[in-house]
């Protein structure tokens, strides 16, 4: 198993441009996550999903889009990309609430991607 | 609302010190989780524990152990004889029941010395 994989590793964006970052796992989980990690600021939650076909905003979903059209992938866009969103993108996913105390799944983080804004 | 603080920022011990990474947090649920996750500095994010809110009990595995106390509100993380591998940056994270989003605090960069 893979696990959780995010394409691409690195990127440089010129202020105005447009990119998708992939995020894939094969863990068959049932939700996703995307956050960002600045210095100092810890991961904050940009989107999430709970299931194939939803999303729901986090805590930073200001500039960012997503879509999961399929389960085991989670799509991030940056539609015109901004210097203040230069950061270490991370993908998550995890089996979701088991409804039960003390089942709850852990979530499973990708590699990151490293995102430079000029 | 609810809220994770690390309050140390980074720590540097010698190779076979004891550390502890203090980890404090805030909410009003009754019914939540926590956890510590380590990111090496190849980068990647590692699951170290995960504790519910019903469950008190310390925990030990192998050179790590935690601390739960809902008295104080915290879960603090140590590291007994500790190792160059373990420098890294220590995330504690909170969750609540039914929400399944994780909340980090800003994490605690530890650096063991030879």
């Amino acid at each position: 198993n893979a696990g959780v994989t995010q394409t691409p590793k690195f990127r440089v964006l010129k202020t105005g441009q447009s990119m998708t970052l992939l995020c894939a796992q094969d863990m068959n989980h049932e939700y996703m996550y995307w956050y960002r990690q600045d210095p100092g600021m810890g991961l904050r939650l940009i989107h999430y999903s709970v299931g194939e076909g939803t999303t729901a905003k986090g805590e930073v979903p200001d500039g960012y889009n997503v879509s999961r059209l399929k389960k085991q992938n989670f799509l991030l866009g940056l539609e015109s990309a901004a210097p203040s969103q230069t950061s270490v993108y991370f993908c998550a996913s995890s089996g979701g609430l088991a409804g039960v105390l003390g089942s709850y799944n852990e979530q499973f983080f990708g590699p990151g991607t490293r995102l430079t804004v000029l | 609302a609810q809220k994770v603080t690390q309050a140390q920022t980074e720590i540097s011990v010698v190779e076979k010190e004891d550390v502890t990474l203090d980890c404090v947090y805030e909410t009003r649920d009754t019914t939540y989780y926590l956890f510590w996750y380590k990111q090496p500095p190849s980068g990647e994010l590692v699951f170290l524990i995960r504790r519910n809110s019903f469950d008190e009990q310390n925990e030990i595995s192998g050179r790590y152990s935690w601390n739960f106390q809902k008295s104080t509100s915290s879960f603090n993380f140590t590291i007994t004889a500790s190792q160059v591998v373990d420098s890294a940056v220590y995330f504690c994270a909170l969750s609540l029941y039914n929400t399944d989003k994780l909340i980090f605090g800003t994490g605690t960069r530890l650096q063991v010395f030879p």
